[in-house]
């Protein structure tokens, strides 16, 4: 069973660049037609998806956030990770990884659903 | 982007009661869309996706419907595990985005 693990410092300075992985464990990155995707939870607030990446290499970003936002994937290591550049207090949040899975039922109708999640981690901006 | 709404933004309701929670999207999104459970602390659970499938291992009382742009998630008999906070997603168009959430609390 596929298991995801964020990790990173738990505290960035403003203007900084904020950098998390996600450790994949139980199956590899590299198969299947999967997303490895960043999503993030400001304190009481809803969620936001920030972008994701294919195994391939392929990225899509949230434009809210795409001149900040570079994602990247290594498949040596099974990880996939997220860098947040210029941050500020509004990127305090709980950051979560995810996979999104591409379910091709019936041509061309494709499902894509965020089946797997890591149990989140809190980044504080904050000097 | 696809805005996504949702109503109400909470409810409370005793145990055995049915819950309905709505979704509905800025633009027709077919039946693309997911709904997921977020308790306290934890991650979001995925429930249903493409609108009315159930996720393996989720209970029978959680069931999803419509397309276009309203779409329906009901529990038929809430149960004090199912306190949570529920949301939907879209998946037809990129950015992926989420409503905002009803938080679902026992009467």
């Amino acid at each position: 069973q596929v298991q995801l693990q964020e990790s990173g410092p738990g505290l960035v300075k403003p203007s900084q660049t904020l950098s998390l992985t996600c450790t994949v464990s139980g199956g590899s990155i590299s198969s299947g037609s999967y997303y490895w995707s960043w999503i993030r939870q400001p304190a009481g607030k809803g969620l936001e998806w920030i972008g994701r990446i294919y195994t391939s290499g392929s990225t899509n970003y949230n434009p809210s956030l795409k001149s900040r936002v570079t994602i990247s994937v290594d498949t040596s290591k099974n990880q996939f990770s997220l860098k947040l550049s210029s941050v500020t207090a509004a990127d305090t949040a709980v950051y979560y990884c995810a996979r999104e899975t591409e379910d091709i039922v019936v041509v061309p109708a494709v499902d894509y659903y965020m089946d797997v999640w890591g149990k989140g981690t809190t980044v504080t901006v904050s000097s | 982007d696809i805005q996504m709404t949702q109503s109400p933004s909470s409810l409370s309701a005793s145990v055995g009661d049915r819950v309905t929670i709505t979704c509905q999207a800025s633009q027709d999104i077919s039946n693309y869309l997911n709904w997921y459970q977020q308790k306290p602390g934890k991650a979001p659970k995925l429930l249903i996706y493409d609108a009315s499938n159930l996720e393996t291992g989720v209970p029978s009382r959680f069931s999803g419907s419509g397309s276009g742009t309203d779409f329906t998630f009901t529990i038929s008999s809430l149960q004090p595990e199912d306190i949570a906070t529920y949301y939907c997603q879209q998946y037809d168009n990129l950015p992926r985005t989420f409503g905002p959430g009803t938080k679902v609390d026992i009467k």
